[in-house]
């Protein structure tokens, strides 16, 4: 089964800096998605950001960006320019990419904090 | 934007009663999911559902937990018996059936069991 790790419970940037958001996953298999999901107080989730393990390059998403190292099993995120709208838990999930497998795998998340 | 709703956003219910969750997914969608929140907790998959049936369920989903698309737009999620440890958020999700456009989630219901 797969797995999906998120070290930093918590983590806190100033306002208009950048913050990394790290993730690790656990997979046997060599093709799978990876996204970041944001959930402010609302707690709605949001989808931030998608990787295809397929591709090598990184995706982008304006002020998000993700290093995806596949050998390595990491999928970190980078915020960039914080603003006090980022303030949020933020997941990081995997999805099989076998057919018929359409679950999300979450991580614990990580309580992100702007600072002004 | 289209946009998965919940009905109803927080509900109430006594230990031992039947309660049921409902949500319209995107109406292009073709799975349908149910997933929880314990407070303070990461969220953990219960259900999908496509063509009509259950495509896969987590060991949570046991026997007190049902699903049904009763029309072409809601998705319900219904709990029989309900327990103290079910008072969570749940959300509903939707996909197309291709995974590149994600999995996109409702604005949740929170469930208390009292």
């Amino acid at each position: 089964a797969q797995t999906v790790t998120q070290s930093q419970p918590e983590m806190s940037v100033q306002e208009a800096e950048t913050v990394t958001l790290s993730c690790t996953y656990d997979t046997s298999e060599s093709d799978y998605y990876l996204f970041w999901y944001k959930q402010p107080p609302s707690r709605q989730m949001i989808l931030v950001i998608r990787q295809e393990a397929y591709k090598q390059q990184n995706a982008t998403e304006n002020r998000f960006s993700v290093n995806f190292q596949k050998a390595a099993k990491s999928f970190s995120l980078k915020i960039s320019d914080s603003q006090l709208g980022d303030a949020a838990m933020y997941f990081c999930a995997y999805r099989s990419a076998v057919a018929g497998a359409q679950k999300l795998v979450f991580g614990q998340g990580t309580r992100l904090t702007i600072n002004p | 934007e289209p946009e998965v709703t919940q009905t109803p956003s927080h509900q109430v219910t006594q230990m031992g009663q039947e309660v049921i969750l409902r949500c319209v997914p995107i109406s292009n969608h073709l799975y349908f999911y149910w997933y929880r929140q314990i407070l303070g907790q990461k969220v953990e998959f219960l259900v999908s559902f496509y063509n009509n049936e259950i495509s896969e369920k987590s060991e949570i989903f046991d026997d007190q937990f049902s699903v049904e698309r009763p029309d072409g737009s809601n998705f319900t999620l219904k709990i029989r018996s309900t327990k103290l440890e079910d008072s969570a958020m749940y959300f509903c999700a939707s996909s197309l059936s291709s995974v590149t456009k994600g999995t996109f989630f409702g604005q949740g219901t929170r469930l208390t069991v009292v």
